[in-house]
């Protein structure tokens, strides 16, 4: 079992849903790191957290530390954000872990 | 204030060759971690770079090796390349080995592809 699991690993949306990419983790953690990969490969941070709920413009991560589980919301998708969204978790070391990513794809 | 900037972006090499890629930190980053990333996966710690020492490693073998300079930059050594080395590989800069919750900062990564 991999210490970082991502669902769904494939996502199809139309323009304007609301979309939900869900992280669970089994190790402890000092903080939990979502990520953007557009093709060619270059990674984005998109939020760091260790607790409670983040918010950028359309972007909102929730994380309960309790459950080993996190968040990353997309509101208005929009063609754009389509990209491979990757949750990370940090560890007491200060290395990452990652998922295998999510590939979203959103249609106009 | 310039990112992380890895070089070179793109680089062929032979089977049983050596390569050596390049990272230079973001501006205030002292740690420097470098990843594995094959097509369709996640990226895989390789080790990581802090005060010109490898401080962490990951599941890799003995041919990956590293270097940290005293400016932070570090490089990526793969002695007797397979074609299983072929993936993306991503460095990632942060302060003080990513701990106390300061954030990383990647770059583009270099795309390797052993023929």
């Amino acid at each position: 079992k991999n210490e970082v699991e991502q669902s769904p690993q494939n996502l199809t949306a139309q323009e304007g849903e609301f979309i939900t990419i869900n992280c669970s983790y089994s190790v402890g953690i000092s903080a939990l790191h979502w990520l953007q990969q557009h093709p060619g490969g270059g990674i984005v941070s998109l939020f760091m957290l260790s607790s409670g709920k983040k918010k950028h413009g359309r972007l909102i991560a929730t994380i309960n530390i309790q459950e080993k589980h996190s968040s990353l919301h997309i509101t208005a998708s929009h063609p754009r954000d389509s990209a491979v969204y990757i949750c990370a978790v940090g560890g007491s070391q200060g290395n990452l872990i990652f998922g295998k990513g999510t590939k979203l794809s959103v249609k106009p | 204030d310039a990112g992380v900037t890895q070089s070179p972006t793109h680089l062929i090499k032979t089977r049983g060759q050596q390569v050596t890629l390049r990272c230079s930190p973001k501006s205030g980053h002292d740690t420097v971690s470098w990843y594995q990333q094959a097509l369709g996966q996640g990226p895989q710690f390789i080790f990581q770079y802090y005060e010109e020492e490898e401080r962490q490693r990951g599941n890799f073998p003995d041919r990956f090796s590293g270097h940290q300079f005293p400016n932070y930059s570090s490089e990526l050594n793969v002695n007797a390349l397979l074609l299983g080395d072929s993936a993306l590989y991503l460095c990632a800069s942060s302060r003080n080995m990513g701990r106390l919750g300061y954030g990383y900062t990647f770059g583009s990564g270099t795309r390797l592809t052993v023929v």
